[in-house]
């Protein structure tokens, strides 16, 4: 099976950088997405990473390290609208997604 | 294009009811999935179609039913709704190894009473 960790809550700052973990145990996968999510809202995809390191991808980047089991996604220069759920999940064999429980970012004024 | 589309939003059922939420998508997509979302505990996966005539079962797939007669549609039907069923339902579809991975419809919201 898949174990996947996510923080259950953070709360940042307008303007600051944060930084959202997600390690996971698994016995292998092809890659990690990761989902933006608002309350009341469907998923949206944000960033996907196969190989390790660091994906690009204006104020959001993912990173990635097989060999540890994690990943992170890193937000810049926050805006009140990046208020919302973060979904780590890993894609598995037959194309199936598996999501860690989300972490719920509160950015305040 | 619409995307993948979810029918009703929201829903009210007695206990002991059956009904079927219905989903449709619009991108050829052969990979259909229906996922619940509880407080605390991510999406998990129901049921999931790898083509038209072919589904299996995920990792909550008890107390829910699941065909795909057509590549387009996916209903997920509750058989006999219990107040555990209390969820949010999101249905997604996906082309093989895209890399945007899953879009998801925008969801029910599914009250048991």
């Amino acid at each position: 099976g898949q174990n996947i960790d996510q923080p259950t809550e953070m709360t940042a700052t307008e303007g600051a950088i944060v930084q959202i973990n997600c390690t996971y145990q698994t016995s292998g996968f092809n890659g990690l997405f990761w989902y933006q999510q608002h309350a009341g809202e469907a998923p949206t995809f944000l960033s996907y990473n196969v190989l390790d390191g660091l994906e690009e991808k204006g104020r959001f980047s993912s990173f990635l390290s097989r060999s540890k089991g994690y990943s992170y996604l890193l937000l810049k220069e926050l805006q009140m609208k990046d208020s919302a759920s973060y979904l780590c999940a890993l894609w598995g064999a037959g194309n199936m997604l598996t999501f860690g429980g989300g972490t719920r970012l509160m950015v305040k004024p | 294009n619409a995307g993948v589309t979810q029918t009703p939003k929201f829903q009210v059922l007695k206990t002991g009811q059956s009904m079927t939420l219905q989903c449709a998508q619009d991108m050829n997509h052969e990979y259909m999935s229906w996922y619940r979302q509880d407080p605390g505990m991510g999406l998990r996966l129901i049921h999931y179609s790898v083509g038209a005539g072919i589904t299996d079962q995920g990792e909550v797939p008890n107390g829910y039913n699941v065909s795909r007669s057509t590549t387009e549609d996916f209903p997920l039907r509750l058989l006999s709704a219990a107040p555990s069923q209390t969820s949010v339902y999101f249905c997604a579809s996906s082309s093989y190894g895209d890399r945007h991975g899953y879009t998801f419809g925008s969801g029910t919201r599914l009250t048991v009473v």
